[in-house]
């Protein structure tokens, strides 16, 4: 299978843990991006990597968020102190460096914070 | 807050009819793009228009844009059971390059 995978497919896990996600995106792919979507939403767009380089983060992305893609090709995003809030479906999508910006998305995290 | 709003929130057909979803824009955009998403799925990219074109068509889709009104449609023709899901429209800027997506329209196609 070439296309993005995102592991774990499920999270489920207490108020106040840290919990990491992984995405491996398409090989050739230079740029990988995080989005959350909670339910009847699109996504929101969370933070962005172009190769190891993290470009851009979005104002949703508290302190205790943060993201990895430390030799340019899988990237973790890490939630720390998990609030309620931050149930949701976390998605990651990779694009090529040229193009037209049409993001190829994995199947996403679904994170549960009891 | 997000940039796109579909419009309608929830459509439902019977198949063989076609769908028609409306999206609106606030800023320039470099293009917009149309993707579906099935229920707990990641979404799939459909079709994309440049900012300077004004219709495209992909098998039994067609998508408009008006850059004056800041809108455009996807047009689902001949419509399967298999199509429902959520259609999301986003648009693309090119200064942010990130994708900003709106709430949705949600498909449900009735056999």
């Amino acid at each position: 299978d070439t296309g993005v995978s995102q592991n774990p497919r499920h999270k489920i896990t207490k108020r106040g843990q840290n919990v990491t996600f992984r995405c491996d995106p398409i090989s050739e792919h230079n740029r990988l991006y995080w989005y959350r979507q909670t339910l009847g939403q699109g996504p929101e767009f969370l933070t962005y990597f172009q190769n190891e380089a993290q470009l851009e983060k979005s104002r949703l992305l508290s302190d205790r968020f943060s993201a990895e893609r430390p030799k340019g090709s899988f990237s973790t995003l890490e939630i720390q102190r998990t609030e309620q809030g931050d149930s949701a479906m976390y998605l990651c999508a990779s694009v090529p460096l040229s193009g037209t910006n049409e993001q190829f998305f994995g199947p996403g995290t679904r994170l549960t914070v009891l | 807050s997000q940039q796109g709003e579909e419009d309608p929130q929830a459509l439902s057909i019977q198949e063989g009819e076609n769908a028609t979803m409306n999206c609106s824009y606030k800023t320039s955009i470099n293009n917009l793009q149309w993707y579906r998403q099935n229920s707990g799925r990641g979404l799939v990219h459909l079709i994309l228009i440049r900012s300077n074109e004004r219709e495209k068509h992909s098998g039994r889709l067609r998508v408009t844009l008006d850059t004056s009104k800041k809108s455009s449609s996807l047009l689902i023709t001949a419509s399967r059971a298999a199509d429902t899901a959520s259609y999301f429209c986003a648009i693309f800027s090119g200064s942010a390059r990130q994708l900003t997506f709106g709430s949705g329209t949600q498909l449900t196609v009735l056999p």
